[in-house]
Formats: structure tokens, sequence, C-alpha cells
């Protein structure tokens, strides 16, 4: 079945240690997403890639970073993680919006714990 | 940019009962998704609607957009606890990106 990954799905870090979550897709889908949520609230996204053009939100903080090597592959970076990281990280793909329909999928997320 | 407004933010019924989560705002959105989240996994889609006075239904669920395109439900009849999650309404928004509401917490008890 064509689907979004995530690895790994929970991952914990120390304060200040560099961390990265990786993203794959068999959809072959030309646009990805990374997400950050906080509980039970909705995903905020913190950038995607079109192809390979990187698309930054005004609002993300330097501390993340990321990479796409490839069409399947997205990594995100997190620098110098802090204790106000700690999410859900969400990795979603979608086509270009083919008939104005912004149709995103999600993978099932990266827990990440920063003690 | 454009805002949703989703509501209500909780919801705690009894299985049976049945629910209508409504998202709305002041803009016109080209389609509206309606996504489900359980704790500790990704959303899952579920519907998209595209037609200004579409009506879509999903088993028990039935999905609705306003002729104005400016508004959506996402009715619920005789819950069952297994429609416990997170349920996310989202706007195309250019630039190929999502608008989210705030998201409904919904819980059914048996």
């Amino acid at each position: 079945d064509a689907m979004v990954i995530q690895n790994p799905r929970y991952q914990v870090t120390q304060f200040g240690k560099p961390v990265t979550l990786s993203c794959s897709q068999t959809l072959n889908h030309n646009v990805m997403y990374w997400y950050q949520q906080k509980s039970s609230q909705a995903p905020k996204l913190l950038f995607h890639y079109y192809d390979k053009d990187f698309n930054n939100e005004a609002d993300t903080p330097d501390n993340f970073q990321s990479r796409r090597p490839n069409t399947s592959f997205c990594f995100l970076d997190i620098r110098s993680p802090g204790l106000g990281d700690a999410a859900m990280y969400l990795c979603a793909t979608s086509r270009d919006a083919i008939g104005a329909r912004y149709e995103q999928y999600f993978g099932p997320g990266t827990r990440l714990t920063v003690t | 940019t454009q805002l949703l407004e989703q509501s209500p933010q909780f919801l705690s019924i009894q299985e049976g009962e049945n629910l209508t989560v409504y998202c709305n705002s002041s803009s016109v959105f080209s389609s509206l998704q309606w996504y489900r989240q359980e704790p500790g996994e990704g959303p899952v889609l579920l519907v998209t609607v595209v037609t200004g006075g579409e009506v879509k239904k999903l088993k028990r669920l039935t999905f609705q957009f306003g002729d104005a395109r400016k508004d959506s439900s996402l009715h619920i009849t005789a819950a069952q606890p297994g429609d416990t999650g997170l349920y996310l309404c989202a706007g195309g928004e250019y630039g190929n990106k999502l608008v989210f509401g705030a998201g409904t917490i919904l819980r059914v008890k048996s």
C-alpha cells in the first residue's frame, strides 16, 4: 500500500542535543510538509517542499531545518532542542492542488521527548 | 490569511447519541477536508468536499459543504466508542497549504 512512513515513532533526546526525524513516502507526491502538533491542538506548519523548492513559514524558529535529498525522503533537523520543542512531529504529502483538492496525507508521527 | 472556526472544542457523549461539528469561515474555500486523528497517530483524511451544497456520506458520518463554500459540517449518527478522536477541518490555501480549524475532541462513552 502507498503510504507515508515516519521513523522513529518515538524519539527521546537531551536538551541541546541535535536530533533528526525522517519521513519517506511511496505516494510519489511532489509536495512534502513538516508539522508540529502539541496536545490535541491543530497541526502547525513548519515548512514544506514543493519539489526541491523549500518554503519556510515566517514564524518557524531557525532551530528547525529540513532536507529533501530526493522525491521520496524528507528530514527534519532540530539543531538544539529545547523543552518547548517536545511535541508530535507530523510529515505529510500531497500532489499539486489538482482541481483545487488540497488533500494531504499524513504519516503516523514521531513523538519527541526532550529531557 | 484565511481562518477556520471550528466548534465545539470538546464533546463528551454517550454511545448511540448523534452529534454535529461545525467549521465556519468568512472566506471562500475551493475545498474543505475533514480529518480524524486518534491518540498517538497522524490525522487520517475522511473526506474532501469541493462543490457548494455538496453532501457526502461515509457510513454513519455525513459531511456537508455550505452553498457559499464558507462553512462545513460533520454529523455523526449513533456515535460509537470507535468514533472517539480529534476531528479537524481544513481548507485549501494558496501555495499548497492547509488552514486548519482548532479541532474538536470527541469522546464517546459506552
